[in-house]
């Protein structure tokens, strides 16, 4: 059973730029939640899809989106980004959206400059 | 509005102490909770979860809801458990749409 990873563990875009993060749920898993998190804080939830539709999101302005595909893994895209974009992007997995635990991915860390 | 406090940074501990890591929440309904830990160069993974009322690696915490507080606390610290910790509610129910604290340090000295 694989777990959950994530590309590219870092990068580098200039404010304004657009930026692609990839996600590979655990096998078996149909739900997928991304999180942002800066500096000293911890993770702030962005937005969730199971079974390929938005299942809720959280305070993040329209150019954060996101898709999921049929074999479940997400991507998390970022428009006209800012200097404050910069952060661990997390995305984490699960089988359903209710009482099954959530695993982690280990991050993508993104540096706006 | 929701919320999670931790308002300690950084906990020291020496080996064999009690450690007690604070977490208060701000929510209006019957929340959920959790403790997230994440060691050294490794992912984030949960600790505990309040309604199944385990001791996880020697660690539990108990829900005060008159205190809207959910602090995780363990007898005696080991250096092993020097990582970073993360209190979480969760408002929709089970491991989803978490709302994290900004997370404590736990250092245990030899």
């Amino acid at each position: 059973e694989t777990g959950v990873t994530q590309s590219p563990t870092h990068l580098i875009k200039t404010r304004g730029q657009q930026v692609t993060l990839r996600c590979s749920s655990q096998s078996g898993h149909n739900t997928v939640s991304w999180y942002q998190q800066a500096l000293g804080q911890g993770p702030q939830f962005i937005f969730q899809y199971y079974r390929e539709e938005e299942n809720g999101r959280g305070n993040f302005p329209p150019r954060f989106s996101g898709l999921q595909f049929p074999n479940y893994s997400s991507e998390l895209n970022v428009n006209a980004l800012e200097l404050d974009d910069s952060a661990l992007y997390l995305c984490a997995s699960s089988q359903g959206v209710l009482n099954t635990e959530a695993f982690f991915g280990q991050g993508t860390r993104l540096t706006v400059v | 509005a929701q919320r999670v406090t931790q308002p300690e940074k950084l906990l020291s501990v020496f080996k064999g102490a009690p450690v007690e890591l604070k977490c208060n929440y701000s929510y209006s309904g019957s929340p959920e909770l959790f403790w997230y830990v994440q060691y050294s160069r490794q992912r984030l993974q949960l600790l505990l979860r309040h309604i199944s009322r385990e001791s996880i690696k020697g660690f539990t915490a108990d829900l005060n809801k008159g205190e809207t507080s959910f602090h995780l606390k363990k007898p005696f610290a080991q250096e092993e458990d020097s990582a970073m910790y993360y209190c979480a509610l969760s408002p929709s129910g089970g491991y989803n749409k978490l709302i994290f604290g900004a997370g404590t340090r736990l250092a245990v000295h030899p």
